[in-house]
């Protein structure tokens, strides 16, 4: 099975502008989670969808947003970005038991 | 909350040592605990998975166990190489009803040869 992958790989912006990421499961996963990862905070959970739902929501402001579509792709947007927003995000696929599978990330610099 | 720390932070050993890393969590109530490597700049890489009903999993070189009465999980890596080096996470899973992982904040291993 092919693994999960995330588009783009990377990304600058300007402050204020937005940016939408976007996530491809493994086939056959309906969950699919997002988190910030940056030097100073670790990983964070920012949230995780289920067959077009979401069912949990990490601590970050409503700039932070997502969708999933009926393929299970997931999409998040970034809006009025700030240079705090400067990550490496990272989305993850999972079904049932089966544990969580990490894509390669999106890095976004913000300027 | 559940809060996972993971000591210590950094490890550096000589090739061929064995390494243990540490992971201990506050809510012992997990669903499962799985192990990641992060080399840099790079996504995370699944290692073990440890369900809640289960003391240890084996792959290869590496072994994980799990005390979830004492919430302490342990990464066993043995005969350790420079490839090995890089960072490793642990995450719990307190639920399956949403897949919401609470992460440490990592060891970085350096294996020099």
């Amino acid at each position: 099975k092919a693994g999960v992958t995330q588009t783009p790989r990377y990304l600058i912006k300007t402050r204020g502008q937005q940016v939408t990421l976007s996530c491809s499961p493994i086939s056959g996963h309906r969950s699919v989670s997002w988190y910030q990862q940056t030097p100073g905070q670790g990983l964070q959970f920012l949230f995780e969808y289920f067959s077009e739902t979401q069912r949990n929501k990490g601590n970050f402001p409503g700039r932070f947003s997502g969708r999933q579509f009926s393929n299970s792709r997931s999409e998040m947007n970034v809006s009025t970005l700030e240079l705090g927003d400067s990550a490496l995000y990272l989305c993850a696929s999972s079904e049932g038991a089966s544990g969580a599978y990490f894509g390669p990330g999106t890095r976004l610099t913000v300027t | 909350k559940q809060e996972v720390t993971q000591i210590p932070a950094a490890l550096s050993v000589p090739e061929g040592e064995n390494l243990v890393l540490n992971c201990s969590f506050t809510d012992s109530a997990i669903y499962n605990l799985q192990w990641f490597r992060q080399d840099p700049g790079k996504g995370l890489t699944s290692l073990l998975l440890i369900q809640s009903s289960q003391r240890e999993q084996t792959s290869g070189r590496l072994n994980a166990s799990l005390d979830k009465s004492s919430g302490r999980s342990t990464l066993y890596i043995a005969a350790s190489q420079p490839g090995d080096s890089a960072t490793y996470l642990c995450a719990v899973l307190l639920s399956s009803n949403d897949y919401k992982l609470s992460f440490g904040a990592g060891t970085t291993v350096t294996v020099r040869a």
